[in-house]
């Protein structure tokens, strides 16, 4: 069966300070891959999606940035976390464009910065 | 502007009742409409996905009704239980690009 891992599970950062979050996923091959944010009282805010190594795209121009350097792992960084940058990060994956399947989603990272 | 409104917030009701949650979407021409629940501090969960050419969908005590006319969706869940407590989110395609997600309403079940 898939698995979707996110770690860490909580996380407490000064503005400033960078970011890597990271999204793994077992049991399956070549998955499209997505990071999601919600803030408090926002819906699920779509961040990048991936449908391969190395395929990007960005749906938001923010001081984040993403990164697959493997199948089944996708990375979420920032060089300098700001204020506004709280929010739940979510991973998700999905067969297929999730346009037409449903996407299964990680336990995400609460991310405070301070 | 491209909008998915999910028209209320909080919905509270009895156990036992049908709860029905509303997803109005306006300048998409989504071909598939998906729903999604929410607990407090964890990812979502799919639910039910409904293609344009299905007017309704269920799935056990759950149903899903889309019209394309409207640009709306409806997801009714009949006999609530307070297990159904949680936050639902309807999500949309616009070909071309991943979901794109409500508000979500959430949703308290008393006993």
């Amino acid at each position: 069966s898939q698995t979707i891992h996110q770690w860490p599970a909580t996380l407490v950062q000064p503005v400033g300070s960078p970011l890597s979050l990271e999204c793994t996923v077992e049991g399956t091959s070549n998955p499209n891959l997505y990071w999601y944010r919600q803030a408090a009282g926002r819906g699920l805010q779509l961040l990048f999606y991936s449908v391969g190594i190395g395929q990007i795209s960005s749906e938001v121009p923010q001081n984040l940035s993403a990164s697959r350097p493997q199948d089944r792992q996708f990375i979420l960084s920032s060089k300098k976390l700001l204020l506004s940058d709280s929010g739940f990060y979510l991973c998700a994956w999905s067969v297929g464009l999730a346009e037409y399947n449903e996407q299964f989603f990680g336990p995400g990272t609460r991310l405070t910065v301070l | 502007s491209q909008k998915i409104e999910q028209n209320s917030e909080a919905l509270n009701i009895q156990e036992g009742k049908t709860a029905t949650l509303t997803c109005n979407y306006t300048n998409y021409s989504p071909a598939y409409l998906q729903w999604y629940r929410q607990d407090p501090g964890r990812g979502p969960v799919f639910l039910l996905l409904i293609r344009e050419n299905e007017k309704e969908k269920r799935k056990e005590r759950l149903k899903v009704t889309f019209d394309t006319t409207l640009k709306q969706s409806l997801f009714h869940i009949t006999a609530s239980q307070p297990a159904d407590s949680a936050t639902y989110l309807c999500a949309l395609n616009q070909a071309g690009t991943a979901l794109i997600f409500g508000k979500g309403t959430t949703l308290s079940v008393s006993s």
